[in-house]
């Protein structure tokens, strides 16, 4: 089946423009998480949805990163007036029903390099 | 506050060569342990998880990794290492979210 997908792949701008990134989960899991992945690092986490409920944003790193997901799957990652430490890989991941600590299932992340 | 140290940033080996990747936590009560390994333009892929029960956990693609409370350990292995397994391999704990240590470059060597 369908894993899990992110769009683009690639985003550039340049500082000051708004960015929105898309992650469809896979169909089905109800948790999804966002991580940001520096360059030379390990993902870092950003905030975590079950169903459309946003339960945890404890890692937006400033009130420019705003995430959503409305209807409980697609999940959209906004950031507002880009800055050149926001470049990074930005990865999506989900996970089905069952305890916290099962497998979440990443997506192949999006490149955004802020100029 | 919880932590996962990768220390070894970049390691090469000769394909066919043994492979023990070092991971230390940071967390004070039963962690659940994860192995994760990223191709370069791929997602991350689970390798392997330790929650419970045997300390040494099978894992995909030939891999095995041996929990050690008291080392707060969780490294990886594999007895022989091919081509295909240049990428980076990261550790990570779970806590109330996953953290992840910095990673372990790999490289391989014909």
């Amino acid at each position: 089946g369908a894993g899990v997908s992110q769009s683009p792949r690639y985003k550039v701008a340049k500082r000051g423009q708004d960015v929105a990134l898309r992650c469809d989960p896979i169909s089905g899991h109800v948790s999804l998480f966002w991580y940001q992945q520096a360059l030379g690092q390990g993902p870092e986490f950003l905030t975590y949805f079950q169903n459309e409920a946003q339960l945890d944003k404890s890692g937006l790193p400033s009130d420019r990163f705003f995430a959503e997901r409305p209807e409980g799957s697609v999940s959209t990652l906004k950031i507002q007036r880009t800055q050149q430490e926001d470049s990074a890989v930005y990865l999506c991941a989900s996970k089905k029903r069952g305890p916290s600590y099962n497998e979440q299932f990443f997506g192949p992340g999006t490149r955004l390099t802020v100029l | 506050a919880q932590s996962v140290t990768q220390p070894d940033i970049h390691i090469t080996v000769s394909e066919g060569a043994s492979l023990e990747l070092r991971c230390n936590y940071s967390y004070g009560a039963t962690p659940y342990l994860f192995w994760y390994v990223q191709s370069p333009g791929q997602g991350l892929q689970l390798l392997l998880k330790y929650f419970s029960g045997d300390t040494l956990v099978q894992g995909i693609k030939g891999f095995e990794a041996e929990f050690k409370r008291s080392q707060s350990s969780f490294n990886l292995r594999k007895p022989s290492v091919h081509w295909s397994d240049a990428a980076e391999y990261f550790c990570a704990v779970y806590t109330d979210k996953l953290i992840f240590g910095t990673g372990t470059r790999l490289q391989v060597f014909p």
